[in-house]
This record gives structure tokens, sequence and C-alpha cells, in this order.
């Protein structure tokens, strides 16, 4: 079964400042990996995906994330944060064959950002 | 954008009542999902489906039940509502290939 884990609960930064949103996986084979953003009372919107293709992901809104497998990580970065971007951001993975697609969650880092 | 749809938007309903949360998709993704977030918190599973008459529980136990008559519908029913179930529900689709994982905007659920 696959897993991950999200360092940090929260995460402040300034504005302008670089965003690292830490994410680690665990699974037996290569797995895809998803990073979600979550606006307050609002559904998930992807932000970018990994489905071993290219290991740097670039997504939305100046998002984008690396595939490291010798770390186990995939952790997500933008090199300037805006006030807009304060959301709970989740990390997920699933499975690659078929019968092992389901999405599993970390338990998400709200990000804050300070003007 | 993602094309699927879920009603209603909020709920509030008393205990013992029964409720379906509704779930349509028009994008003819066959595999569909139902997560609960409770606030602040992280996404469980508790219902998917890999296409019609296919109905699996998910990884959350949960006292819900789900049907997929169509492949766009995956409504989700709670027989006597309690205020454990007091939560937000997410239902998802995919692709075969999971090139495309949508989800809907959610229902948030309060049951007094």
């Amino acid at each position: 079964a696959q897993s991950v884990t999200q360092l940090g609960s929260h995460v402040s930064v300034s504005e302008g400042a670089l965003v690292l949103l830490r994410c680690n996986y665990s699974s037996s084979v290569p797995p895809y990996l998803f990073w979600y953003v979550q606006y307050p009372n609002q559904g998930l919107q992807l932000l970018l995906k990994y489905t071993s293709a290219a290991t740097l992901v670039k997504g939305i809104n100046g998002f984008e994330a690396e595939f490291k497998k010798s770390e186990t990580s995939f952790h997500l970065t933008k090199p300037s944060a805006h006030m807009s971007d304060a959301a709970e951001y989740f990390c997920a993975v699933s499975g690659t064959n078929f019968g092992n697609e389901k999405l599993t969650f970390g338990t998400g880092t709200r990000l804050t950002i300070i003007p | 954008e993602a094309d699927i749809y879920q009603t209603p938007r909020y709920l509030v309903i008393g205990t013992g009542k029964k409720i379906t949360l509704e779930c349509s998709q028009t994008m003819g993704h066959d595999k569909m999902y139902w997560y609960q977030q409770d606030p602040g918190m992280e996404l469980h599973l508790i219902h998917y489906s890999y296409g019609v008459n296919s109905t699996e529980k998910g990884d959350l136990s949960s006292e819900s039940t789900v049907s997929r008559i169509r492949t766009e519908h995956f409504p989700l029913t709670l027989e006597s509502a309690r205020p454990s179930h007091t939560s937000q529900y997410l239902c998802a689709s995919s692709d075969v290939r999971r090139v495309s994982f949508a989800f809907g905007s959610g229902t948030r659920l309060t049951v007094v």
C-alpha cells in the first residue's frame, strides 16, 4: 500500500519568498504523485501530477515539484509567494497498476502568506 | 476545468433523516470515489467504484452506502443521519489512465 507524509502541518512564508512544502512517499514501486490545493469551503484543485514522465513537473499558478526516487520525495515549490497562495495543500499518491488507482492523501499543510 | 458536480453544496438535517448526496460527472470517467473530510483534516476514502454495478468500501469505515447504476452518477446515501456524520463529503472521478483525476466542490453536511 502507498502512503505519503507531509512534513509541517503549518508553513508561513513572507510574500515574495520561496514556498517549499514537503512530501515524502512510501511505495514498493514508483507511484503516481499529485499535489492538490484547497481553498476554504472549496473542493480540491489539481496543481500538478507526476505520472512517470519528466521528474520535474510544472503545474498551475507557478508551482512545480520534483520527483526524487532516491529520496522518495515530491516536494512542492514556488519561487515567489503571493497572497493568493494562502490555502491548504495536499500531497497524494496512487498506484500505477489496475486495482490500485485510489488516491491516498497526506494530512495537509496549511500555507500562510505574511504581507 | 472539471465537470463533476455535487449537490447539495450545504445540507443541515435532523438526526434520523435519510439523505442522499448526489454526484455526477460528464467526462465519461469509469472510476468514481467518495472521500470524507472533517474540518481542517485530511481526506479519507470511504467508497469507490470502477464502473457500473461495481462498488467497494474504502479505507475508512462508513455507515453510508453508494450505488453505480449509470457511469455518470455515483450517489451516496445515509439511511439514518447522526451528528457523527457531520463532515464534508467530496466526490471524485478519474479516467482509466488517471491522466485526469477531478474533484467536485463537496457537500458540507451538518446533522443536528
